[in-house]
């Protein structure tokens, strides 16, 4: 079973920049989350994706916007980067049943550390 | 005022002493909690879930839950320096897959 990864792992990029982050569920899991870390914060809640389609969505821009493949990989998009979008980005995959089950657990993946400058 | 508090420390303990961690929580609508651990520069491994009220123990760690006073706890028994690493509580609401919200973290060194 191979578990939660991520890519790339560091990233420089500058204001007004776009970037995409990479993830990879872990094998067997449908559902993908991510969240952004900031220094010295606890995770917050990005998006999740289920079965390729948005699944609810924390306090964050449009700029913010994700895709899930078939595969149940999942992309992370961020557009017109800010200065303040500098955080450890995280990536978590878990395994739904349908709609409004299935397991709790999430799995997260080592992150993506995105500096804009 | 956010909808979960957590001391952000640091706490420093000696080794093979018992650690306490506390979260508390404003949002009654929450049902699932969990603790994770995090260390440095990595993600975050989950340690515990419990749902409601109630207490899990697992190992040295024990987890409790307060549901009356919106207060969990996470004791680490015998904490080794191999536990230093920072600890998240999490809470899901009922219903509410979709949402997981963390507390900022307790970073915790047990001194050899």
């Amino acid at each position: 079973e191979t578990g939660v990864t991520q890519s790339p792992t560091h990233l420089i990029k500058t204001r007004g920049q776009q970037v995409t982050l990479r993830c990879s569920s872990q094998s067997g899991h449908n559902t993908v989350s991510w969240y952004q870390q900031a220094l010295g914060q606890g995770p917050q809640f990005i998006f999740q994706y289920y079965r390729e389609e948005e699944n609810g969505r924390g306090n964050f821009p449009p700029r913010f916007s994700g895709l899930q493949f078939p595969n149940y990989s999942s992309e992370l998009n961020v557009n017109a980067l800010e200065l303040d979008d500098s955080a450890l980005y995280l990536c978590a995959s878990s395994l739904r049943d349908r709609v409004g089950e299935g397991s709790y657990e999430q799995y997260f993946g080592p992150g993506t550390r995105l500096t804009v400058t | 005022q956010k909808e979960v508090e957590q001391d952000p420390g640091p706490l420093s303990v000696p080794e093979g002493a018992i650690v306490s961690l506390n979260c508390t929580y404003s949002n009654s609508a929450f049902q699932y909690f969990m603790w994770y651990r995090q260390y440095s520069r990595k993600g975050p491994e989950l340690l515990m879930y419990t749902y409601s009220s109630g207490n899990k123990e697992d190992g040295r760690f024990t987890a409790q839950v307060d549901k009356s006073s919106k207060y969990i706890s996470l004791f680490i028994r015998d904490s080794q320096p191999s536990d230093s690493a920072t600890y998240l509580c999490a809470m899901i609401p009922s219903g509410g897959y979709q949402k997981v919200t963390f507390g900022t973290g307790t970073k915790l060194q047990v001194i050899p």
